[in-house]
């Protein structure tokens, strides 16, 4: 594998489940990103990670929780979402936090619908 | 705060035709620029960028150049193929935030 990687690409769920997202990139980057991508809005940028340090978190609802054991891997985990979660959730890494020169490489999503 | 504004899609063309979509942005300072493209199914991938005024960046037949005095970065391209189907999302950064998104404008080239 290279780059970056997502699993599940599909997911569906209640919303009594509880999930998990996963996300590895395989370039040796040391900052990873969770965007959320739903139509006609902008991509909203939910949690960084440098040194599996969390630096940013967007004021994402608490039902959305981020894990990151490694460098190399970056989870999310859900439980008990609404429909209006249901998006496309955008994985992201860089060789440091994303500047000018640190460029971000995405993974391809995963869909996520909430019934 | 930081923001960046594009023309609304879907934008169609036909094969060969010139391409143009509009971003515009709000920012402090200098901020460098992005274009990114997400084709069917993909995440997205860089396609150019430009750091400071005046700076054009290019790939893959596309342009675009950083006006500060308009606070713009328009994205072009004089003659589509049907394989640049994508969305495409400008993008600024200001040393705030890792990357702030404009809403992306779908493009769709028939033959």
């Amino acid at each position: 594998e290279t780059g970056v990687t997502q699993t599940p690409r599909h997911l569906v769920m209640g919303m009594t489940n509880k999930k998990s997202l996963k996300c590895e990139q395989h370039l040796g980057h040391n900052a990873m990103y969770w965007y959320k991508q739903s139509a006609k809005k902008p991509l909203e940028l939910m949690f960084v990670y440098n040194f599996k340090e969390q630096t940013e978190n967007n004021s994402v609802p608490s039902r959305f929780s981020p894990e990151c054991p490694n460098s190399s891997h970056l989870f999310l985990h859900l439980h008990t979402l609404q429909p209006e979660d249901s998006a496309l959730y955008l994985c992201a890494s860089s060789q440091g936090l994303a500047s000018s020169y640190n460029e971000q490489f995405f993974g391809p999503g995963t869909r996520l619908t909430v019934l | 705060g930081d923001s960046v504004t594009q023309m609304e899609g879907p934008v169609t063309l036909s094969e060969e035709a010139f391409l143009t979509i509009n971003c515009t942005y709000t920012a402090t300072g200098y901020p460098s620029l992005f274009w990114y493209v997400q084709y069917p199914g993909e995440g997205l991938q860089l396609l150019l960028k430009a750091t400071k005024a005046d700076d054009k960046g290019s790939n893959k037949g596309f342009e675009a150049t950083y006006r500060k005095e308009t606070t713009s970065f328009h994205l072009e391209k004089g003659s589509v193929q049907v394989s640049d189907s994508a969305v495409y999302f400008c993008a600024l950064y200001s040393g705030n935030t890792p990357l702030v998104f404009g809403k992306g404008t779908r493009l769709s080239v028939i033959a």
